[in-house]
C-alpha cells in the first residue's frame, strides 16, 4: 500500500520560515493537499492540489511538490500556526494520509 | 456555508457494529461532483480515510477496511453514513464526515464535520 512520510516535529522561531515535507514514491506525479488541526478541533484544508490555497486561508501558506516530496511552507510563521500538519494525496482512489507532523513555534 | 454534523452513539462494546450518520445542511447532498467521506483520528494518533460515497451511490473503500465497513446515502435527508462491523478498541477514534472535492486523483477534503468520538469498551 502506498504511504507517506512526515517528520513528527519540526520547530521554528515566530516570524521565520517553517518548512514541512511529506515523502512517498513519485509522489511528484500525484496531487498533494495538506489540512492544518489545532488542538480538539477539526481539521481546516491550507493548501489542495499541491500549491493552491482555499479562500480564508493566509498567504503566507504555500505548497510545492516535485519527485517524492511535497512541501508545506509557512514564511513568517505566527504562534497561531502552532498545530499538527497532515498531507494527503490518492493513490488508486484511496485517500492516504501522513503521519502528521506537529509543529512548534518557540 | 455548508455544515456538517455527525451523530451515533459513542459507546459500544467490543463485536458490535458502529453506526454514525452525517446529515449535510447548507447544500446539498446530490449536488454533481461532490463526493462524501468518513476519516477517524484515534486519540492521539493521525488521521485514516474510510470510506467515499457520491449521491448516485458509486462507493470507494479503504481495502484496510473494506470488509467490514458500509457507507450509504439517503438524499431524501440530505444525509450519508457509514456503518463498521465487528469492532474492537483499535476502532476507538473521533470520526469525521467530510465533503471530497476534486476528481479521483485531484479532491481534497474541504468541509469536515466537528467529529464525533466513539469508544469500545466491555
Amino acid at each position: 500500500s502506498y504511504e507517506l512520510a512526515q517528520p513528527p516535529s519540526v520547530s521554528v522561531s515566530p516570524g521565520q520560515t517553517a518548512s514541512i515535507t511529506c515523502s512517498g514514491d513519485k509522489l511528484g506525479d500525484k496531487y498533494a493537499c495538506w489540512y492544518q488541526q489545532r488542538p480538539g478541533q477539526s481539521p481546516v484544508l491550507v493548501i489542495y492540489q499541491d500549491n493552491k490555497r482555499p479562500s480564508g486561508i493566509p498567504e503566507r501558506f504555500s505548497g510545492s511538490n516535485s519527485g517524492n516530496t511535497a512541501t508545506l511552507t509557512i514564511s513568517g510563521t505566527q504562534a497561531m500556526d502552532e498545530a499538527d500538519y497532515y498531507c494527503q494525496a490518492w493513490d488508486t482512489s484511496t485517500a492516504v494520509f501522513g503521519g502528521g507532523t506537529k509543529l512548534t513555534v518557540l | 456555508q455548508l455544515q456538517l454534523q455527525e451523530s451515533g452513539p459513542g459507546l459500544l462494546k467490543p463485536s458490535e457494529t458502529l453506526s454514525l450518520t452525517c446529515t449535510v445542511s447548507g447544500g446539498s447532498i446530490s449536488t454533481v461532483s461532490y463526493y462524501w467521506g468518513w476519516i477517524r483520528q484515534p486519540p492521539g494518533k493521525g488521521l485514516e480515510w474510510i470510506a467515499n460515497i457520491y449521491y448516485s451511490g458509486s462507493t470507494y473503500y479503504n481495502p484496510s477496511l473494506k470488509s467490514r465497513v458500509t457507507i450509504s446515502v439517503d438524499t431524501s435527508k440530505n444525509q450519508f453514513s457509514l456503518k463498521l462491523s465487528s469492532v474492537t478498541a483499535a476502532d476507538t477514534a473521533v470520526y469525521y464526515c467530510a465533503r471530497r472535492n476534486g476528481g479521483n486523483t485531484d479532491s481534497y477534503f474541504d468541509y469536515w464535520g466537528q467529529g464525533t468520538l466513539v469508544t469500545v469498551s466491555s
